[in-house]
């Protein structure tokens, strides 16, 4: 199975400032043939069910703030949200769905400083 | 647009089959290359996918390696639904199950609404 770590496990940041949270693969889920990474970053706030924020390493789902952005390649990943809002308290999860068992990270939740 | 609605119980005896069912609309169970998915969330695990189920040509599942021999995920045409049974369930198992699908990427696109499962006697 594909190991994903997030880090940190917590991150607290000042409103309109800018947070960033990391993920790695303990394998590339980079698929040559195409050239797309697979892998996804959800959000989940207190009480709901997980949204996908963004697939492809770095394609936002439609309706996604542009605040929010992916980027990396191959085994390493970072979710960024630029300008922090408060409606993005939440616990950030990273998912690779290159091959079965898909996995999650641990999760990193982002809090207001 | 498509959405899931989840239905099952939500107490489930230990030794006994925890069993969900999510009921599609606005796509179709059998529609060509979509999987349909089942996750579940604790505080022990995190977020763990389960298994998937699709239609390629034929119908085809993939579990998670630590439920492979207690799990089955069938497709239901006739209602355009699937389920997910789990065998001789533990307290262990006690978590929030989801069923979700995709859409522009295998990534989980669309999320059932959660149902928490807990195992007690």
């Amino acid at each position: 199975d594909i190991v994903m770590t997030q880090s940190p496990d917590s991150l607290a940041v000042s409103l309109g400032e800018r947070a960033t949270i990391n993920c790695k693969s303990s394998q590339s889920v980079l698929y040559s043939s195409n050239n797309k990474n697979y892998l996804a970053w959800y959000q989940q706030k207190p009480g709901q069910t997980p949204e996908l924020l963004i697939y492809w390493a770095s394609t936002r789902e439609s309706g996604v703030p542009d605040r929010f952005s992916g980027s990396g390649s191959g085994t390493d990943f970072t979710l960024t949200i630029s300008s922090l809002q408060a409606e993005d308290v939440a616990v950030y999860y990273c998912q690779q769905y290159y091959s079965t068992p898909y996995t999650f990270g641990q999760g990193t939740k982002l809090e207001i400083k | 647009q498509v959405q899931l609605q989840q239905s099952g119980p939500g107490l489930v005896k230990p030794s006994q089959t925890l069993s969900l069912t999510c009921a599609i609309s606005g796509d179709s169970v059998s529609r060509n290359g979509v999987t349909w998915n089942w996750i579940r969330q604790s505080p022990s695990r995190g977020l763990e996918w389960l298994g998937r189920t699709y239609y390629k040509s034929k119908w085809s599942t993939d579990y998670a390696t630590s439920v492979k021999s207690r799990i089955t995920i069938n497709p239901d045409t006739s209602n355009n639904q699937f389920s997910l049974q789990l065998n001789s369930v533990t307290p262990e198992d006690t978590a929030v199950y989801y069923c979700a699908t995709v859409t522009s990427s295998d990534a989980l696109h669309i999320w059932g609404q959660g149902t928490l499962v807990t195992v007690s006697s």
